[in-house]
């Protein structure tokens, strides 16, 4: 079936340094591909998504790269800092039937 | 702006019991969601719905039903409650199929089933 696998589940980066999250889809029609950050006790936020018409979008210290012909995409966090740990997940638009399947999630620890 | 709202937040309830998850947006987006999330299988859709009454079955159905006689409400009932089905429970909603496609989360609920 359709599914969007997320690696790595547990990823521990020092503060200011980059972390990279990748995840690859099944359904090569997905067009649309979000992020979300979990924080403890709270629901998913949005914090950043590309459609499949570019390669890659950036927004201040967090990026996403699509690479179509792989079907694959990142997200990409720069100079990180203590208030980046949380869980994220990558998920992809099921065009077949509008849903949005999700990775299984990351646990991001920044260690100062 | 409310945006989406869940309620109860926090739920305890035992085995066999009807129990019923409140789900309320205030965008008018025509897609809500219900998700369950347990550790070691992220985000499990459950049920969605397109619109007022068209619902329709996700991943992991079994055990839950809905109804969507409002654009507003989606409230996710489970008829006779399992240990099975504790679970933190997040309602989400996306204004089209079209675009955009941004997809919103409740703040979740969590149940337990003792």
């Amino acid at each position: 079936g359709e599914n969007v696998e997320q690696h790595p589940s547990t990823l521990s980066v020092q503060e200011g340094d980059s972390a990279v999250i990748k995840c690859t889809y099944s359904d090569s029609a997905s067009n649309y591909f979000p992020w979300y950050k979990q924080e403890l006790g709270k629901g998913p936020q949005l914090i950043i998504d590309i459609r499949s018409n570019v390669g890659e979008k950036k927004d201040q210290r967090i990026a996403v790269t699509l690479n179509k012909t792989a079907k694959h995409f990142s997200l990409h966090i720069t100079e990180t800092q203590p208030e980046d740990s949380a869980v994220y997940f990558c998920a992809a638009l099921m065009n077949r039937d509008d849903k949005i399947i999700f990775g299984k999630g990351t646990r991001l620890h920044i260690l100062p | 702006d409310a945006g989406i709202t869940q309620s109860p937040r926090y739920k305890i309830t035992e085995t066999g019991r009807q129990v019923t998850l409140m789900c309320h947006q205030t965008w008018s987006h025509s897609y809500m969601f219900w998700y369950r999330q347990d550790l070691g299988h992220g985000l499990r859709l459950i049920y969605y719905s397109a619109a007022a009454d068209i619902t329709d079955k996700g991943e992991v159905p079994d055990g839950y039903v809905v109804s969507r006689s409002k654009t507003e409400n989606f409230p996710l009932t489970l008829e006779s409650a399992t240990r099975s089905q504790t679970s933190v429970y997040f309602c989400a909603s996306r204004l089209s199929s079209v675009g955009p496609y941004e997809q919103y989360f409740g703040p979740g609920t969590r149940l337990t089933v003792t």
